[in-house]
Order: C-alpha cells, then sequence, then structure tokens
C-alpha cells in the first residue's frame, strides 16, 4: 500500500537558519504530494503541493520537488521565522484512493 | 463565511453522555471527512463521505455515528465515549474524493472523563 516517511522530530532551529523536513514515499503509479501544516490549536493547512514529477510546490517561502527517481519530497525553506513554529505533514493522494498523510515533524524556531 | 467550520471548538463529556460534533463545508465540495488526531499517533482517517453517501469506516467503533445530510454538513455523534476517545477531530472536504487536496476545519478538541 501507501506510505509517507518523514524525520522524527522535533526540529529545533534558531532565527534566519535553513530547514530542511525529508519525506519520502511508497507508492504505485503516479500520487500527488503534499506538505501541510499544523499552528497550534488549529487543523491543517495546505502549505504546498505538487502533481507531477519535477514539480516544485512553493509558498510562504518554502518550496519542495517532486523527485519520482528518489521518491521524495523534501520541504525547505531558506530562513525560518519564530512564526513558522508548527508540526509539518507530508502527504500523498493516489486517484481513486485515499489520502496518506506521514506522522508529522514538529518544528521550533527559536528568537 | 468561508471555509470549513467545526463547533464546537472544545467539548469535554462524561463516559455516559450524548454528544454531537458538527462540521460545515463553505467550498462547493462534495466530499467530506472525519479525522482522529491523537497525540503521538498518526492521523487517523475515520470516515468518508462523498455526494452524502459514506464511501469509507476505517473500522471505527460503533460509538461514534456519523450523519451527512447534505454536501455541506457532515456530524458525528457521540455516545458512552472511553477516556482513550479525547483526541482532537478534524473535518475536512475536498472536490471529490481519492483525488484532490483536502481542506481542514481547525477541529474539536474533545476530553472523555
Amino acid at each position: 500500500g501507501n506510505s509517507v516517511t518523514q524525520m522524527e522530530g522535533p526540529v529545533t532551529l534558531s532565527e534566519e537558519a535553513f530547514l530542511t523536513i525529508n519525506c519520502t514515499y511508497t507508492a504505485t503509479g503516479y500520487p500527488s504530494l503534499f506538505w501541510y501544516v499544523q499552528y497550534p490549536g488549529e487543523g491543517l493547512q495546505l502549505l504546498l503541493k505538487a502533481t507531477k514529477a519535477d514539480d516544485k510546490g512553493s509558498n510562504k517561502g518554502f518550496e519542495a520537488t517532486y523527485r519520482k527517481e528518489t521518491t521524495s519530497f523534501h520541504l525547505e525553506k531558506g530562513s525560518v521565522q519564530v512564526s513558522d513554529s508548527a508540526v509539518y505533514f507530508c502527504a500523498l493522494v493516489n486517484y481513486g484512493q485515499n489520502f496518506v498523510f506521514g506522522p508529522g515533524t514538529r518544528l521550533s524556531v527559536l528568537p | 463565511e468561508t471555509g470549513v467550520t467545526q463547533t464546537p471548538r472544545h467539548l469535554v463529556m462524561g463516559m455516559t453522555n450524548k454528544k454531537s460534533l458538527k462540521c460545515e463545508q463553505h467550498l462547493g465540495h462534495n466530499a467530506m471527512y472525519w479525522y482522529k488526531q491523537s497525540a503521538k499517533k498518526p492521523l487517523e482517517l475515520m470516515f468518508v463521505y462523498n455526494f452524502k453517501e459514506q464511501t469509507e469506516n476505517n473500522s471505527v467503533p460503533s460509538r461514534f455515528s456519523p450523519e451527512c445530510p447534505n454536501s455541506s454538513h457532515l456530524f458525528l455523534h457521540l455516545h458512552t465515549l472511553q477516556p482513550e476517545d479525547s483526541a482532537l477531530y478534524l473535518c475536512a472536504s475536498s472536490v471529490r474524493d481519492q483525488a484532490e487536496e483536502q481542506y481542514f476545519g481547525p477541529g474539536t478538541r474533545l476530553t472523555v472523563t
């Protein structure tokens, strides 16, 4: 079946540091890939997505590139802020199947 | 009002109570979902409704009873819950199921005492 693996958290960074959160997946066919973010006390918000190989999703300074050869969709940001502190979920969906979410990675950014 | 709304945001109930969670989406979507988010566990899909018809029930105990009267509203009726049912219950919607990104509500934080 389909699955998503994320790096273990928590990840703690200083403000303006470079962020990478690794995500790899197992799926048949050509899934769409997503990053969701959950701020404290809130639901999940779609951060960015990519629907085919080599697509780059980007939003709010975050980027992720759909790499089919390595089955990866790593999230990156060049300079994190305290307000980026949240839990980040990698997810995929294949047509005709349900969404699959990773376990989430908690990010804490210190001033 | 826009997006996906959920009420109440917080709920404390005893094990013998009956309560309901409500979800409403203002996005014109046709599919709606209930998820359970517990501490230190992955997001668990509970129910899926597509065009008001239930298409998925992930072996959820019968003390959780969903209802979808139309494509914009989704309820989760709760009765005789257990303390381990305490969690954040998230509602989501999408244009149709199994193919599109999902939009989430803020969740209902449920505590069973």
